[in-house]
């Protein structure tokens, strides 16, 4: 089993409507988990840290379930700008490992 | 601040030529990691370092070797590359444990090995 595992994608979604991503990780002694956003051809960047009792920016909503050992990503509303790979990130000690991503596209 | 910078951007190589791909960060920052992106695969970790002088094996380091003699700069090198060393590279860097720092990323290098 992989140590991070992302439903690649891609997904096809109509402006406005609401998304879901979930990660599953496998390594039950993390602590710290995350979502990055990438871009085309573009390095990836900190979309949200995903805090235990799970957390929310704007339009967008992490959520955390260690008993499953998984996180997810909601995306409300969404925007043609929110088009991007969105990347799992778990920490296993001193290092970051992530998942291989999920494509969104948002359709017009 | 420039943040993280890569030098080069693109580069193609030949079969057994060798390159360094250099990582420079202007934030003081302790951790610096290099990443491989190839598609379908992810961010693999290659290696990465905790501080000045110090570096450690990542997920796939062979055929990469690493220097951090100075803690601004993190060195990857390619002794004799290989056509499977085609990818884009990324360096990123944390102030301190990337469990509770955000990683800042490079704007990549794009490397072709003919």
């Amino acid at each position: 089993r992989k140590e991070v595992e992302q439903d690649p994608g891609p997904f096809n979604v109509p402006e406005g409507a609401t998304v879901a991503f979930n990660c599953t990780y496998s390594n039950s002694a993390s602590q710290s988990f995350f979502w990055y956003r990438q871009d085309c051809r573009k390095e990836p960047k900190l979309l949200m840290s995903v805090y235990s009792s799970g957390n929310e920016d704007g339009r967008f909503t992490a959520q955390l379930n260690r008993a499953s050992q998984y996180i997810s990503l909601l995306i409300r509303d969404s925007k043609l700008s929110d088009s991007a790979t969105y990347l799992c990130a778990v920490n296993r000690d001193d290092k970051i490992i992530f998942g291989k991503g999920t494509r969104l596209h948002i359709l017009p | 601040n420039a943040g993280v910078t890569q030098t080069p951007k693109f580069r193609v190589l030949k079969t057994g030529q060798s390159m360094t791909l250099l990582c420079a960060q202007d934030m003081n920052h302790e951790y610096m990691y290099w990443y491989r992106q190839d598609p379908g695969m992810g961010l693999r970790l290659i290696h990465y370092s905790v501080g000045e002088g110090t570096t450690a094996k990542g997920e796939v380091p062979d055929g990469y070797n690493v220097s951090r003699l100075k803690k601004q700069n993190f060195l990857l090198g390619l002794e004799s590359a290989a056509p499977s060393q085609t990818s884009v590279y990324f360096c990123a860097s944390t102030k301190g444990l990337p469990s509770y720092n955000e990683q800042f990323f490079g704007p990549g290098t794009r490397l072709t090995v003919l």
